[in-house]
């Protein structure tokens, strides 16, 4: 099993559709959780990182971790199709981050 | 925000050379930095992490030989690839270590990674 699962997708939503991605991951010494948003042949941006179960926002964009169910998820509200990109979580601890497989999101106008 | 640059952004070069590549943190001082691999529709996958003034660590299955890495100042890191062949082929991102928040979070800030295409 992957340290860090998370579904490819393609997901392609209308704009200001509201999207949610998910990740599931395994290892306990996780201490806290990123997103990054990829646009192709781009590095990896930081969108929001946490560190404890709960509800994070920045602006259209909320980051929520559940520790005991071992769930991490991305909401993006209004969405926009400058939001089309690949959209990576990542668990980290002790510097190292672990990243999902990414999933490629599409937003259509 | 921190920015961390990379040259070149690709290369093309001959099976049997050897290819550098730069990682720069721009705006700030990155004690760590990390080289990851990414080949297409998969996730990037970590090959090694640099330190300053020390040697590297390199992630299991990646050989230390072959993928040569210097952190020769707090600002620079660099990746040669020697003896590149085909299946080296691929894109190659650094990050830095952007610090630690208060809530204890380590920050990593990629760079916008370099192509390599070996022939």
């Amino acid at each position: 099993q992957k340290e860090v699962e998370q579904d490819p997708g393609p997901l392609s939503v209308p704009e200001g559709a509201i999207v949610s991605l998910n990740c599931t991951y395994s290892n306990s010494a996780f201490q806290y959780f990123m997103w990054y948003r990829q646009y192709s042949r781009k590095g990896p941006e930081l969108l929001m990182y946490t560190y404890s179960s709960g509800n994070k926002e920045d602006g259209r964009f909320t980051a929520q971790v559940d520790k005991s169910s071992k769930y991490i998820s991305l909401f993006i509200r209004d969405s926009q199709p400058s939001d089309s990109a690949t959209y990576l979580c990542a668990g980290g601890s002790n510097y190292k981050l672990t990243f999902g497989k990414g999933t490629l999101l599409t937003v259509n106008p | 925000g921190a920015v961390v640059s990379q040259h070149p952004s690709w290369v093309i070069c001959k099976s049997g050379t050897s290819v550098k590549i730069e990682c720069r943190s721009l705006d700030f001082q990155a004690t760590t930095m990390f080289w990851y691999r990414q080949f297409p529709k998969q996730s990037l996958m970590l090959m090694a992490t640099s330190n300053e003034g020390s040697k590297a660590t390199y992630e299991q299955g990646v050989e230390k030989d072959k993928f040569l890495i210097n952190h020769a100042s707090l600002t620079l890191s660099t990746l040669t690839v020697t003896s590149a062949h085909p299946e080296d082929s691929s894109f190659y991102i650094c990050s830095a270590h952007g610090g630690r928040t208060s809530g204890g979070t380590d920050t990593q800030y990629f760079g916008p990674g370099t192509r390599l295409t070996v022939l």
